[in-house]
């Protein structure tokens, strides 16, 4: 158990819906990251966040947002789904001075149809 | 972060030390070399870090030469739930940029 925590694990929606993933980091992480993961494919960073702020942004499409929230939980937001949206998607903690040790979860399943 | 190369692919027999190099020519003074492990369908999880000479935890050694422009993850003794993929990853260790992976080398142990 790493200590990060996503919800759900899996969903199921169809084609122009919206969907929000949720992220509790590793207790006292000010960091979080998401990333994307489909079938064959390599993990694609999309976004992070420090302390409330967005820190660096990657491969996130314009239909994708996040936030991260005083209590240090983050959202992603998927909007317009396209069926290429479906994937893993993996939220990672990590703490100050400690970039590149990073903790994931177990990840969401998501399923556009 | 610099570029890194690792073998694709990668086959062992159980039981055996499985040594996986990766190459980082461009490596930068303040950069930490790290080493993550992925199972099918889970997060990446982090095995080793170092930055020079030879690390080792209860998992895995990391041996990085003294120009560090390459590091070797050493496996003692694999076995079938060795089988995943594993990541090289070199970068500075203060979380402003983040770990960008690459495509990794699919260790396969056969039995």
């Amino acid at each position: 158990d790493s200590g990060v925590t996503q919800t759900p694990k899996h969903l199921i929606t169809a084609t122009g819906q919206r969907v929000t993933l949720r992220c509790s980091p590793r207790s006292g992480d000010l960091s979080v990251y998401w990333y994307q993961q489909s079938l064959d494919q390599g993990l694609q960073f999309l976004i992070q966040y420090y302390n409330g702020e967005e820190r660096a942004k990657g491969n996130i499409l314009e239909r994708f947002s996040a936030q991260q929230f005083p209590d240090l939980h983050s959202e992603l937001n998927l909007s317009s789904l396209e069926l290429g949206d479906s994937a893993l998607y993996f939220c990672a903690s990590s703490s100050a001075g400690s970039g590149n040790t990073i903790y994931f979860g177990e990840g969401s399943w998501l399923t556009v149809v | 972060l610099a570029k890194t190369t690792q073998p694709i692919s990668m086959d062992s027999y159980e039981g055996q030390e499985v040594n996986i190099t990766c190459s980082h020519n461009n490596i930068a003074t303040n950069d930490y070399i790290t080493w993550y492990q992925q199972f099918p369908s889970q997060g990446p999880r982090f095995i080793i870090q170092g930055y020079k000479t030879k690390v080792t935890n209860e998992v895995a050694s990391l041996f990085i030469p003294a120009d560090r422009k390459s590091s070797t993850l050493s496996l003692p003794r694999v076995s079938l739930s060795d089988t995943a993929v594993y990541y090289c990853l070199v970068g500075e260790n203060s979380g402003n940029t983040p770990l960008v992976f690459g495509k990794g080398t699919r260790l396969s142990v056969i039995a």
